[in-house]
């Protein structure tokens, strides 16, 4: 079956560009994260929706990051003014239900400010 | 507020020598661990969990991990190496299972022949 899918799987943007990374979940699956993954480190918590509702937000860098799900299924990680900063593989994953522990991870995108 | 350690940011086991990952975590309520592993341009794939129920879980590809809760450490461990083991190992903790998830920096996994 499909997995969760992420598009583009690479984007570079000139500082300052505005950028939008997609996420398409398991069909089906309630809950929807976001991570931020820096060269060489691990995962960093950026947000979490339960269907549509945005339910964690703590872990935006700055309000220049915006995260949307508006129907309950597809994702949008939206980065404003990028920054050189910004740059690392941004990863999706979903979950079944609210009481599912295993995330299933999308690939990731690769964002590269220059 | 919960954090992950992860001892050694390369490990090095030769082909069909025991495999050890060691992870620490910090949690001010029980915690629910896991181990992912990332292979190159990848996304992660969950190799075990911890729930709160057996302390020794067992996992995918043959690796365990036990839960200690007085060293408050969950290492990953595998009796015998295979060269498709080599990849990035990340530990990581949740206070209420289903919320977002908080990684160690990672390992990497290295198999010499």
């Amino acid at each position: 079956g499909a997995g969760v899918s992420q598009s583009p799987r690479y984007k570079v943007a000139k500082r300052g560009q505005d950028v939008a990374l997609r996420c398409d979940p398991i069909s089906g699956h309630v809950s929807l994260f976001w991570y931020q993954q820096a060269l060489g480190q691990g995962p960093e918590f950026l947000t979490y929706f339960q269907n549509e509702a945005q339910l964690d937000k703590s872990g935006l860098p700055s309000d220049r990051f915006f995260a949307e799900r508006p129907e309950g299924s597809v994702s949008t990680l939206k980065i404003q003014r990028t920054q050189q900063e910004d740059s690392a593989v941004y990863l999706c994953a979903s979950t079944a239900d609210r009481v599912s522990y295993e995330q299933y991870f999308g690939p990731g995108t690769r964002l590269t400010v220059t | 507020a919960q954090s992950v350690t992860q001892l050694g940011s390369h490990v090095s086991v030769s082909e069909g020598a025991l495999v050890l990952l060691r992870c620490n975590y910090s949690s001010s309520v029980p915690p629910y661990l896991f181990w992912y592993v990332q292979y190159p341009n990848q996304g992660l794939q969950l190799l075990l969990k911890y729930t709160s129920a057996a302390t020794l879980v067992k996992g995918i590809n043959g690796f365990e991990a036990e839960f200690k809760k007085s060293e408050t450490s969950f290492h990953l461990t595998k009796p015998s190496a295979h060269m498709s083991d080599a990849a990035e190992y990340f530990c990581a903790v949740s206070v209420a299972g289903a919320d977002g998830l908080t990684f160690g920096k990672g390992t990497h996994l290295i198999i010499q022949p």
